[in-house]
């Protein structure tokens, strides 16, 4: 089974700080993504990523940055936590482009 | 740009009752389709998916979805329900060569009461 790990499940931080959310997938996938969950909006893209070192922007990439310097490894960072990015963040990866997306479990920040 | 649209944002049903969750997308050009379920505090996964060839599709616990290109719809159905489908219902669009990239419906919370 494809397992995608998230480096937290709840996580709190306040205004101002820099934070990584953490990603691991271990079905060397080429793709993986990250979202965000917001209620009525759905999932959103913010950045995607095709191959080690490569990184697009999608939807919502503002305020947000990325790195996969590993192909199971995608980091989201936020380089100055603000309020509006309180939700849920998703990561997920897939082995091609007509394939299943894999998601992990989701990682709940609140910005205070 | 592709954008999908689920028409109800809550539905809530009683135990065995069948059910339909709306979705429609908005370009006519070569997609694939998606329905992921989310239960209560886990990630996403996949439910089903149109790919190519026949139009109707099927879940292993008895979800169907059929793609209509006329009308651009991948509606999800469900003949009897149980409480167990309670969940959020999330239909998506990913269009040929973009590497997996998929936009998402806004969800729709199904509620299955006994």
């Amino acid at each position: 089974d494809v397992k995608v790990t998230q480096s937290s499940r709840y996580l709190v931080k306040r205004t101002g700080e820099k934070v990584f959310l953490e990603c691991v997938q271990d079905m060397d996938h080429e793709n993986m993504f990250w979202y965000r969950q917001d209620p009525g909006l759905g999932l959103r893209l913010i950045y995607f990523s095709y191959d080690v070192k490569m990184k697009e922007k999608g939807d919502i990439p503002e305020g947000y940055s990325v790195s996969r310097e590993k192909k199971e490894r995608f980091s989201l960072i936020l380089e100055s936590a603000s309020t509006n990015q309180t939700s849920m963040y998703l990561c997920a990866s897939t082995l091609a482009d007509q394939e299943t997306q894999y998601f992990g479990p989701g990682t709940r920040l609140l910005v205070l | 740009a592709q954008s999908v649209t689920q028409l109800d944002s809550q539905v809530p049903v009683f135990e065995e009752a069948p059910v339909e969750l709306r979705c429609n997308y908005s370009s006519s050009v070569s997609v694939y389709l998606f329905w992921y379920v989310q239960y209560p505090n886990q990630g996403l996964q996949l439910l089903l998916k149109y790919l190519s060839g026949s139009t109707l599709v099927e879940s292993i616990n008895g979800f169907e979805a059929e793609f209509n290109k006329s009308q651009t719809s991948f509606h999800l159905r469900k003949p009897s329900v149980h409480i167990s489908d309670t969940a959020e219902y999330f239909c998506a669009v990913s269009d040929y060569n973009q590497g997996g990239k998929l936009i998402f419906g806004q969800g729709t919370e199904l509620s299955v009461k006994p």
